[in-house]
């Protein structure tokens, strides 16, 4: 168990640019998610994935993102035309569950800067 | 739409001392609450779950009690030590979907 891997772990970016993000879930963990946390904030959720399938999209999501977690393994969270308000910290977060009372093990997050 | 609320906002306390963190909830038809600890900079970990049917759920020096009806939790800290340091954070999921709604934390600092 090596734990939850993000990459990259700080993306400065200009206005307008695209980002993408890369999650790493602990081996065997079928279910995934995303969260953004900006300062002084709680998390917020994003999106969720059980296996490849992608159930669950929060309205936060607008057009300009959009995330796949193909084969059902790592997850990729892209950002299109970023905007300064989109400056905050990525958490993807995995579990292993068959219900809804697992424990979800976070990575370190992504700090995204948009300038 | 759930509200999370955490109380105090921060909070300052001697080494040794014994500390209650608040957590409340608009919306009692939880599935389960969980508190996690979130050190500066890094992600967050899962301290303890309890399910909407339990009372309390205890680890070691830790504590949580949840009255669902109420909208209440609770995360007792015993004996605090500087390396409880930390932001904790209370989240619930509701009996539909899959997010958790959080809080905006408690941060602790507890001095030597």
């Amino acid at each position: 168990d090596t734990g939850v891997s993000q990459d990259p772990r700080h993306k400065i970016t200009k206005r307008g640019q695209n980002v993408t993000f890369r999650c790493d879930p602990i081996s065997e963990h079928n279910r995934l998610y995303w969260y953004r946390q900006t300062l002084g904030q709680g998390p917020e959720f994003l999106t969720y994935f059980q296996n490849e399938a992608q159930l669950e999209k929060s309205r936060l999501l607008s057009d300009r993102f959009s995330a796949e977690r193909p084969k059902g393994s790592f997850s990729t969270l892209e950002i299109q035309r970023t905007e300064q308000g989109d400056s905050a910290m990525y958490l993807c977060a995995s579990s292993l569950g068959r219900g809804r009372a697992e424990k979800l093990f976070f990575g370190s997050g992504t700090q995204l800067s948009v300038l | 739409k759930q509200e999370v609320t955490q109380i105090p906002a921060a909070l300052s306390v001697p080494e040794g001392e014994n500390l209650v963190l608040n957590c409340s909830f608009t919306d009692s038809a939880i599935y389960n609450l969980q508190w996690f600890r979130q050190d500066p900079g890094k992600g967050l970990t899962s301290l303890l779950l309890i399910q909407s049917s339990q009372r309390e759920q205890t680890s070691g020096r830790l504590n949580a009690s949840l009255d669902k009806s109420s909208g209440r939790s609770t995360l007792y800290i015993a004996a605090s030590q500087p390396g409880d340091s930390a932001t904790y954070l209370c989240a619930v999921i509701s009996n539909s979907g899959y997010a958790l709604n959080f809080g905006k934390g408690t941060s602790l600092l507890v001095t030597p």
